[in-house]
């Protein structure tokens, strides 16, 4: 299975602010992706990260709202933007493991007050 | 639209009993079926279907998939606090590299 490592676990952050999500493989991976979870809710596909291009976006989700770097075939980071309480959520990473079983990060918990 | 439905959305047993969840599912070009448990924060995995009618096991846990009613199921015998978690369903459509989740089934296991 793939070992996937979230920065940072938890984070309360204020109104208007922005917060950068850090997501790192223990291997090579084509493609990631970043999911939201919101309080009660079940997970919700935000974008999907390739290197060297840009981001594969969700129907709901934009850019501007939530940037995506992915510098290298390990890292990505996701940027909330302009946080609002709405935007409070679990905020996971994943990628596909050797078996086409898809793995997730630990996960980011951010409050947003 | 793809559809991943679960049921029930909570279950409340004591520890002993056995219990089925369900997922059911709508999706174009069908490519797998995954169960994952979450307890905390992040999802773990627990079984990838992809054959009708072949059930996997892990220990308590079994599970299968019924390609021709679209639905899959989930049972956990002898269960035991430990099981207490959301227990979700998501189904990875063929030619997407993405997958969607079901709303999730809420087990609480009490002593």
């Amino acid at each position: 299975s793939a070992v996937i490592s979230q920065k940072p676990s938890r984070d309360i952050c204020q109104r208007g602010t922005s917060l950068t999500i850090q997501c790192q493989v223990d291997s090579q991976v084509t493609m990631m992706f970043w999911y939201r979870q919101q309080p009660g809710q079940s997970l919700t596909l935000i974008a999907t990260a390739n290197q060297g291009s840009e981001a594969t976006y969700e129907s709901g989700f934009v850019i501007d709202k939530f940037p995506i770097s992915r510098p290298n075939l390990t890292f990505s980071t996701l940027t909330v933007s302009n946080m609002s309480p709405e935007d409070s959520s679990i905020y996971l990473c994943s990628v596909y493991g050797p078996t086409d079983t898809q793995y997730f990060g630990p996960g980011t918990r951010l409050t947003v007050l | 639209e793809d559809k991943v439905v679960q049921s029930p959305l909570s279950l409340v047993v004591h520890e002993g009993d056995t219990v089925t969840l369900n997922c059911s599912y709508e999706v174009t070009n069908f490519r797998s079926l995954l169960w994952y448990k979450q307890e905390k924060k992040a999802p773990t995995f627990l079984f990838m279907l992809t054959s009708s009618g072949i059930e996997k096991k892990s220990g308590r846990l079994s599970s299968i998939l019924d390609k021709k009613e679209l639905s899959s199921i989930l049972n956990i015998t002898a269960t035991q606090t430990g099981d207490s978690a959301i227990y979700l369903c998501a189904v990875a459509p063929r030619g997407n590299n993405d997958m969607r989740f079901g709303a999730g089934t809420r087990l609480t296991v009490k002593p």
